[in-house]
């Protein structure tokens, strides 16, 4: 069966572009979840969907980061005026509706901001 | 706030003996824990969870975790590694289920011939 899928699998952007990362949960899955692993460290939480709306955004580091998911299925990420800080592996994670139904992660986006 | 601290960042261990992998967290409120697993070039996968009910958890492959409130600890076992579970371990705790789930840095388990 299809499981996430993240894409592209790797994107190299130079400082000060923007950037659109996509996400498609699994067919059926109402939560929706983007983290943000940086080298060394462990996915950090960035937003997380219950169908269309963000439910929360808490994790969102500043207003250059910006997610949608206007359908309530595909969501994508838009990073705006890039920073190389802002390199790092994003995982996109979906769920069944509810907060005890397991997360099934993406391979994740590798980003690069040189 | 919640937090998790994993002090081991690489564990090497050989064949067939047996492993601990540490985890510690901090939470203000009612917790649920998880070890989460990636393997080389694949995604992270849930290896096993505490949502309730028994304090002692396991997984299909052999790995056991114990939720201890008093040390707040959550550490992962196994009696007998195998080459295949060279990986890398993640900690994680949450106060909602599975919603903002709060990572630690992970501990790289290297398994020797």
């Amino acid at each position: 069966g299809a499981g996430v899928s993240q894409t592209p699998s790797n994107k190299v952007t130079e400082k000060g572009k923007y950037v659109e990362l996509r996400c498609d949960p699994i067919s059926g899955h109402t939560a929706l979840y983007w983290y943000r692993q940086s080298l060394g460290q462990g996915p950090e939480f960035l937003i997380y969907f219950q169908g269309t709306g963000a439910a929360d955004d808490s994790g969102l580091p500043n207003d250059r980061f910006f997610a949608v998911r206007p359908e309530g299925s595909v969501s994508t990420l838009k990073i705006q005026r890039t920073e190389r800080g802002d390199s790092a592996v994003y995982l996109c994670a979906s769920s069944s509706s509810g907060p005890y139904n397991e997360q099934f992660f993406g391979p994740g986006t590798r980003l690069t901001v040189l | 706030a919640q937090s998790v601290t994993q002090l081991d960042s690489q564990v090497p261990v050989f064949e067939e003996a047996p492993v601990e992998l540490r985890c510690n967290y901090s939470s203000s409120v009612s917790v649920y824990l998880f070890w989460y697993v990636q393997y080389p070039n694949q995604g992270l996968q849930l290896l096993l969870k505490y949502l309730s009910g028994s304090t002692l958890v396991e997984s299909i492959n052999g790995f056991e975790a114990e939720f201890n409130k008093s040390q707040t600890s959550f550490h992962l076992r196994k009696p007998s590694v195998h080459i295949s579970d060279t990986a890398e371990y993640f900690c994680a705790v949450s106060d909602q289920g599975y919603q903002k789930v709060t990572f630690g840095t992970g501990t790289k388990l290297q398994v020797i011939p």
